[in-house]
């Protein structure tokens, strides 16, 4: 089964600092994909970043990049240029593989770490 | 384009009814998912939809029921509420699946069942 861990339940930031959130995997599938979302306190999902387990280059998006260190099993996610607005719960999840039924959409997700970015 | 669509946003019930979500996927999208989000539990999956059929299923009892209609509409009941069903229910629409498919989640219905 595949496992998510998300070690910081909470964490501040200063406007304009970058700040990383860690996540942690465990799975023995040799395929899978790594996904980050963030979750507003309206709570939407919104979809940050992907990393697909045969990636060679970490994954950016606009201010977003995310670590991956696959022998680790790690995928943290780094925020450059913090701003207010990036205040949420942020949310690592992991896709299994897809199956022969066609499906293979479930994520599994971590707990989520709340992000507070201040002034 | 519009994003995925769920209704209502916000549901009040009481214990022993039931319950029906509604979720309108992306134009194009033929997957849906459903999630519950609760405090406790955090995100769990329920099911997931592709084509009309469902496709993969969440460890929760059969008072949870999914369909999706051929214009990849798709909804959820729940019957017999119980307290703890109290949950975020989300929705999410991807094109198909496959290695690098990205799921886009809406809103989500807050139910709560007194």
């Amino acid at each position: 089964a595949q496992k998510i861990t998300q070690t910081q339940p909470g964490m501040f930031v200063q406007e304009k600092e970058a700040v990383t959130l860690d996540c942690t995997y465990d799975t023995s599938d040799q395929s899978y994909g790594l996904f980050w979302y963030k979750q507003p306190s309206s709570g939407e999902m919104i979809f940050l970043i992907y990393q697909g387990s045969y990636d060679e280059q970490n994954a950016t998006e606009g201010r977003y990049s995310l670590n991956f260190q696959k022998a680790r099993k790690s995928a943290n996610l780094v925020i450059s240029a913090s701003q207010l607005g990036d205040s949420a719960m942020y949310f690592c999840a992991m896709r299994e593989p897809s199956d022969l039924t066609g499906g293979g959409n479930k994520l599994t997700f971590g707990t989520g770490t709340q992000l507070k970015v201040e002034l | 384009k519009a994003g995925v669509t769920q209704t209502p946003r916000y549901l009040i019930k009481t214990r022993g009814q039931q319950v029906t979500l509604s979720c309108s996927p992306i134009s194009g999208h033929r997957s849906v998912s459903w999630y519950q989000q609760t405090p406790g539990q955090g995100l769990q999956f329920l099911f997931e939809y592709f084509s009309e059929t469902q496709r993969n299923k969440g460890n929760f009892p059969g008072r949870f029921s999914g369909r999706q209609f051929s214009n990849s509409r798709s909804e959820m009941n729940v019957s017999t509420l119980e307290l703890g069903d109290s949950a975020l229910y989300l929705c999410a629409s991807s094109s198909r699946g496959g290695e690098r498919n990205i799921q886009y989640f809406g809103a989500g219905t807050r139910l709560s069942v007194l």
